[in-house]
C-alpha cells in the first residue's frame, strides 16, 4: 500500500539557519508528490508539488524540494528560515484505491524557529 | 476569494447528539472531501465525493454520513456524537482526484 513517513515529529532551528524536512513514500509508479504547511487554527496551505519533470521543485515562500526516485524521498528545503515559517508541514502522495484517486498525508512535522 | 468555506469554526456537544458540519466551496471543483486530524497522526480521510449526488467511504468513515446534494456544498453528519470523535475537522477540494487540494479553515470539534 501506499503510504508517508515524515520521521521527524518535532525540529527547532535557529532563525536564518538552513531547513530541511524529511519525505519518504512508498509507491511503484512515478508518484505525485505534494507539501502542505498548516499555521496553528488555521487549515493546510500548498507550498509545491511535484508530478513530473525537472526533480527539483520550487514553491511558494522560499521552498524548494527534491524528487529523489533511488532513496523514494521527496525532502523540503529552504536556505534560510524566517520565524514567520513556524508552523505543521504535511507531505503527502496520490494513491489510487476505490476507483479514484485520493491524497495520502505524512503525520506532519512541527517546525519551530528560535531568535 | 472565499475558497472553502466551514461551517461552525468551533462546537461543543454532548455524547449522543447530532450535529451537521457544512462545506461550501466557490471554485466549481468536483472532488470534495472530509478529513479529521488528531495529533501525531496527520490527515485521515473519512468521506469523499467525486460529484453532484455522489458520496463514498475513506479511511475512517465510521460513525459518520455524508451528503453531496448541490456540487458546491459537501455535508458531514454526525448521527450520535462519542467522545472518540473529538478532533479537527477539514474539508477540501480539487479539481480532479490527482490535483492540489484546497482547504477550509477547520471546525474544531469536542464531544464530552
Amino acid at each position: 500500500a501506499q503510504s508517508v513517513t515524515q520521521p521527524d515529529i518535532h525540529i527547532t532551528v535557529s532563525e536564518g539557519a538552513s531547513l530541511e524536512l524529511r519525505c519518504n513514500y512508498s509507491y511503484g509508479a512515478t508518484p505525485y508528490l505534494f507539501w502542505y504547511v498548516q499555521s496553528p487554527g488555521q487549515g493546510l496551505q500548498l507550498l509545491l508539488k511535484y508530478f513530473s519533470g525537472d526533480t527539483l521543485v520550487q514553491g511558494i515562500k522560499g521552498f524548494e524540494a527534491e524528487f529523489k526516485r533511488s532513496q523514494s524521498s521527496f525532502n523540503l528545503r529552504k536556505p534560510s528560515v524566517h520565524w514567520s515559517d513556524a508552523a505543521e508541514y504535511f507531505c503527502a502522495v496520490v494513491r489510487f484505491s476505490g476507483g479514484y484517486n485520493k491524497l495520502i498525508f505524512g503525520a506532519g512535522t512541527r517546525l519551530a524557529v528560535h531568535p | 476569494n472565499a475558497g472553502v468555506t466551514q461551517t461552525p469554526k468551533f462546537r461543543v456537544l454532548k455524547t449522543g447528539q447530532s450535529m451537521t458540519l457544512l462545506c461550501a466551496q466557490d471554485m466549481n471543483h468536483e472532488y470534495m472531501y472530509w478529513y479529521r486530524q488528531d495529533p501525531g497522526m496527520g490527515l485521515r480521510l473519512i468521506h469523499y465525493s467525486v460529484g453532484e449526488g455522489t458520496t463514498a467511504k475513506g479511511e475512517v468513515p465510521d460513525g459518520y454520513n455524508v451528503s453531496r446534494l448541490k456540487k458546491q456544498n459537501f455535508l458531514l453528519g454526525l448521527e450520535s456524537a462519542a467522545p472518540s470523535q473529538t478532533s479537527v475537522y477539514f474539508c477540501a477540494s480539487s479539481s480532479r482526484g490527482n490535483q492540489p487540494q484546497h482547504f477550509g479553515d477547520g471546525t474544531r470539534l469536542s464531544i464530552l
